[in-house]
């Protein structure tokens, strides 16, 4: 299958700064990349959906503001936890796809923010 | 009611065994299902990717589909404990649309 790099797989952060996740599609061209929080023992829940080149479309409850996404290319995605506190701790996991079939995931980034 | 259930288990079964992992859906335009596996603190990989109803296989592990009743089921034979893994299923109405996941099921295969 196709493959979706996702980096950090794990951070750190001090409550109040920002974290930037990226997630790369490396060998075929996402022009949908989905961004998905986890909590433990629970499903994934969608927070947004971008095309690339184009403002991302965010679910119901998820803050535009909190959670920047940029996909400025075919191949990169970013997510950007902004004045990240304790709450936004979680498991964020993007996916892409090409052509609207199957959707491929990165490997997940685990934040904590303390 | 959830768009789609799953029962999270645990599932324990011993090596060797035919493991059967069922979904439930309300949604009647669900047309695409997939099969993830998700090891933990790691993102899901894709097993079975299916259209509308019917039979896949591939290797191990098939997949089906049944519309009527609103209900997919993964098959995995000769399970492994390399298999343990939560799985989750997952689904849409169409291409760009938005995935709807199951909790996942959490499976132990006991060697």
């Amino acid at each position: 299958g196709a493959v979706v790099s996702q980096h950090p797989s794990r951070v750190i952060c001090k409550s109040g700064t920002s974290v930037k996740i990226e997630c790369r599609s490396l060998d075929f061209q996402a022009t949908t990349m989905f961004w998905y929080r986890q909590f433990p023992k629970q499903s994934l829940m969608l927070m947004a959906t971008s095309n690339e080149g184009s403002k991302a479309t965010y679910e119901q409850g998820v803050e535009k503001d909190k959670f920047l996404i940029n996909h400025a290319s075919l191949t990169l995605s970013t997510l950007t936890v902004t004045s990240a506190h304790p709450e936004d701790s979680s498991f964020y996991i993007c996916s892409g796809t090409t052509e609207g079939t199957e959707a491929f995931f990165g490997q997940g980034t685990r934040l904590t923010v303390v | 009611q959830k768009e789609v259930e799953q029962d999270p288990g645990p599932l324990s079964v011993p090596e060797g065994a035919i493991v059967s992992l069922n979904c439930t859906y309300s949604n009647s335009a669900f047309q695409y299902f997939m099969w993830y596996r998700q090891y933990s603190r790691k993102g899901p990989e894709l097993l079975m990717y299916t259209y509308s109803s019917g039979n896949k296989e591939d290797g191990r592990f098939t997949a089906q589909v049944d519309k009527s009743s609103k209900y997919i089921s993964l098959f995995i034979r000769d399970s492994q404990p390399s298999d343990s893994a939560t799985y989750l299923c997952a689904m849409n109405s169409g291409g760009y649309q938005k995935v709807t996941f199951g909790i996942g099921t959490k499976l132990q295969v006991i060697p």
